[in-house]
């Protein structure tokens, strides 16, 4: 059965401080890794990761694909209040219905 | 981007009613709509794939009877709980996607429910 788990789920840390975010999958014909900012309503789009060792960085957010190990991280630097959020990993598999498959995803919140 | 909306954003309905949600590409046609359901501190759970013109598919252990979906136009899909109950409160978020482009997915702003 195709999966995406992420750790922590949970995590607290000081504003200024860097945060690595973890995601491990299992999804059947893999063609994407995906990355969400949910706040109180729907997420949105951070970035898609769909070959591996390149690195896709959005200001203070990065993130890299490793196909081999079947893992992606996401990096925020110089974290800040606004970063709170929950940060959701999702994987893409073609040909079983083209489903996007969400991990529990990493609840953050920054400390002021 | 695309923009996807919702309506209602919010509702609150007897145990025993039946409440309809729309989602609406307002700028694109979707091909594809999804729906799904998220608890407090919980992932988004798919529900249910919509094909324009053609039924849903529901995810495993999702009652088909209960949660009636139709995607009559390529801009249009609706998600109605039926005789809802408390546990059926949640928030539902629908996503659309154009023809071609799996990876990409948006999102509606979502709608709470609050069975009483």
């Amino acid at each position: 059965e195709d999966k995406v788990v992420q750790s922590p789920l949970s995590l607290v840390v000081h504003e200024g401080d860097t945060v690595t975010l973890n995601c491990s999958y299992e999804v059947t014909n893999f063609r994407s890794l995906l990355w969400y900012k949910q706040e109180k309503k729907a997420p949105t789009f951070l970035f898609m990761l769909t070959s591996s060792g390149i690195e896709k960085k959005s200001g203070r957010l990065s993130s890299i694909l490793d196909k081999k190990e079947l893992f992606s991280i996401l990096n925020i630097t110089a974290t800040q209040t606004g970063d709170s959020a929950i940060y959701l990993c999702a994987g893409l598999g073609l040909f079983s219905g083209d489903k996007i498959i969400f991990g529990k995803g990493t609840r953050l919140h920054i400390l002021p | 981007g695309a923009v996807v909306s919702q309506h209602p954003s919010w509702v609150i309905c007897k145990s025993g009613t039946s409440v309809k949600i729309e989602c609406r590409s307002l700028d694109f046609q979707a091909t594809t709509m999804f729906w799904y359901r998220q608890f407090p501190k919980q992932s988004l759970m798919l529900m249910a794939t919509s094909n324009e013109g053609s039924k849903a598919t529901y995810e495993q252990g999702v009652e088909k009877d209960k949660f009636l979906i139709n995607h009559a136009s390529l801009t249009l899909s609706t998600l109605t709980v039926t005789s809802a109950h408390p546990e059926d409160s949640s928030f539902y978020i629908c996503s659309a996607r154009f023809a071609g482009q799996i990876e990409t997915q948006y999102f509606g702003p979502g709608t709470r429910l609050l069975v009483l």
